[in-house]
């Protein structure tokens, strides 16, 4: 049981490329999300995903696609990458309300660094 | 327009004493709240939560207060541990069903052998 896995975890990308990081879970968890975490501005929810199929966007989503095509999984993408997306983003997943459970479980993380 | 707010960037505390966090809010429709840990280079783990039910809950050396009319919550720790060194994040959630939440911006833990 590898609970919530992410890939990279580094990398460097040139102002202008593309991206696409990719979360997966093995819980059978419904509901999605992928945070940033930035220096003295704790975690800021970019997307979130309620179900397979489904997206939508949280506090911070300019900039960023995501799709979840599977329901284990969940892509995070950057079309073109600009400085102010240098940032750890996590990605993490939780039971709906409706099976129970709150808490959220998250990956280790990617460092992301746009020059 | 920071919604969960904790005030204090680092705290340090003797091995063995009472670590207090503390964490303000001012959404009045929150009603779930929740502090993870955080390593580094690792990903936040769950810790304790709470519901705006209760004012108290406790798992072990762990327990989390809540004062809805204040509008405030804090995390104890006793005794502290020096594995207890860490960010700790406190977040609060409405009832929307989404479970998104609103993270503060973490307290630096130091418990000092």
């Amino acid at each position: 049981n590898a609970g919530v896995t992410q890939t990279p975890k580094f990398r460097v990308l040139k102002t202008g490329q593309s991206m696409t990081l990719l979360c997966a879970q093995d819980m059978n968890h419904e509901y999605m999300y992928w945070y940033r975490q930035d220096p003295g501005m704790g975690l800021r929810l970019i997307h979130y995903s309620v179900g397979e199929g489904t997206t939508a966007k949280g506090e911070v989503p300019d900039g960023y696609n995501v799709s979840r095509l599977k329901k284990q999984n969940f892509l995070l993408g950057l079309e073109s990458a600009a400085p102010s997306q240098t940032s750890v983003y996590f990605c993490a997943s939780s039971y709906s309300i409706l099976t129970g459970g709150s808490e959220q479980y998250f990956g280790p993380g990617t460092r992301l660094t746009v020059t | 327009d920071q919604q969960v707010k904790q005030n204090s960037p680092s705290l340090s505390v003797q091995e063995g004493r009472i670590s207090i966090l503390n964490c303000d809010y001012t959404n009045s429709m929150f009603d779930y709240f929740l502090w993870y840990k955080k390593y580094p280079a690792e990903g936040p783990t769950f810790l304790i939560s709470i519901s705006s039910i209760k004012d108290k809950n406790e798992d072990g050396r762990f327990t989390v207060f809540l004062n809805k009319s204040a509008k405030h919550l804090s995390l104890h720790i006793v005794p502290s541990q020096p594995g207890d060194s860490a960010v700790y994040f406190c977040a609060a959630s409405d009832a929307s069903g989404t479970y998104k939440y609103i993270f503060g911006t973490g307290t630096r833990l130091k418990v000092l052998a």
